[in-house]
């Protein structure tokens, strides 16, 4: 089955832990994307990476971290450092120059 | 950096009406895509489409670069098409990351 897929689905973290969302792709596409969603918004870029070993900040990449280590994983970690870190994360790929984006199915993160 | 309006912000319907989306961009862009987000989170494309006209099935959607503004058009509706319409563009990048910046978004709801 191709796609992109994320896990976990649902996420509850307490407050001061560090947590790791997991973004799988098997299309085979270059670069991969991280967004944040926040209630009645739209989405916001945190980090992206072009090629295996290379990533890049986004608009909003402070308290995040991430790696590429392989071409099909984009894993997202949310430290403790992320000071509103509740919100709804999407993965996303694109193939290469001037193509369309592809979304996961997002992970729900709550801080309690 | 680029602003992008999307209007209006909700928008109630019912079965069967037509309706017009508008989005609205303050620069240049290499690239504008239409996705709609279903009520689970999930991200689906709709259209990719930096200038011109493009129609699927029930939905079309125009850009006009040089006025800096896309609409897209859902004719008959149905209750499926409820959802969060997001117009999302790509700002002119010499190193072609494919980064989007993305409207607020429309919430459509279809009433039976």
């Amino acid at each position: 089955d191709g796609g992109i897929t994320q896990s976990p689905k649902y996420l509850f973290r307490k407050e001061g832990q560090n947590v790791t969302l997991s973004c799988e792709q098997n299309l085979n596409h270059d670069a991969m994307y991280w967004y944040r969603q926040d209630p009645g918004q739209g989405l916001r870029l945190i980090y992206y990476s072009q090629i295996v070993n290379d990533f890049q900040k986004g608009d909003i990449a402070e308290g995040y971290s991430v790696s590429r280590e392989k071409k099909e994983s984009f894993p997202l970690t949310v430290t403790s450092a992320q000071k509103n870190p509740t919100a709804f994360y999407l993965c996303a790929t694109r193939t290469g120059w001037a193509d369309t984006q592809y979304f996961g199915p997002g992970t729900r993160l709550t801080v309690l | 950096g680029i602003q992008v309006e999307q209007s209006p912000p909700d928008l109630i319907l019912q079965e069967g009406a037509n309706s017009t989306l508008r989005c609205n961009f303050s620069d240049s862009v290499n690239n504008l895509q239409w996705f709609h987000q279903n009520p689970w989170g999930q991200l689906i494309n709709l259209f990719y489409i930096p200038s011109g006209t493009k129609q699927n099935g029930r939905l079309s959607a125009t850009t006009v670069a040089t006025e800096r503004y896309s609409l897209l058009y859902i004719s008959s509706s149905q209750t499926t098409d409820s959802g969060v319409y997001f117009c999302a563009v790509e700002p002119p990048d010499p190193g072609n990351t494919g980064k989007l910046i993305f409207g607020q978004g429309t919430t459509l709801q279809v009433k039976p």
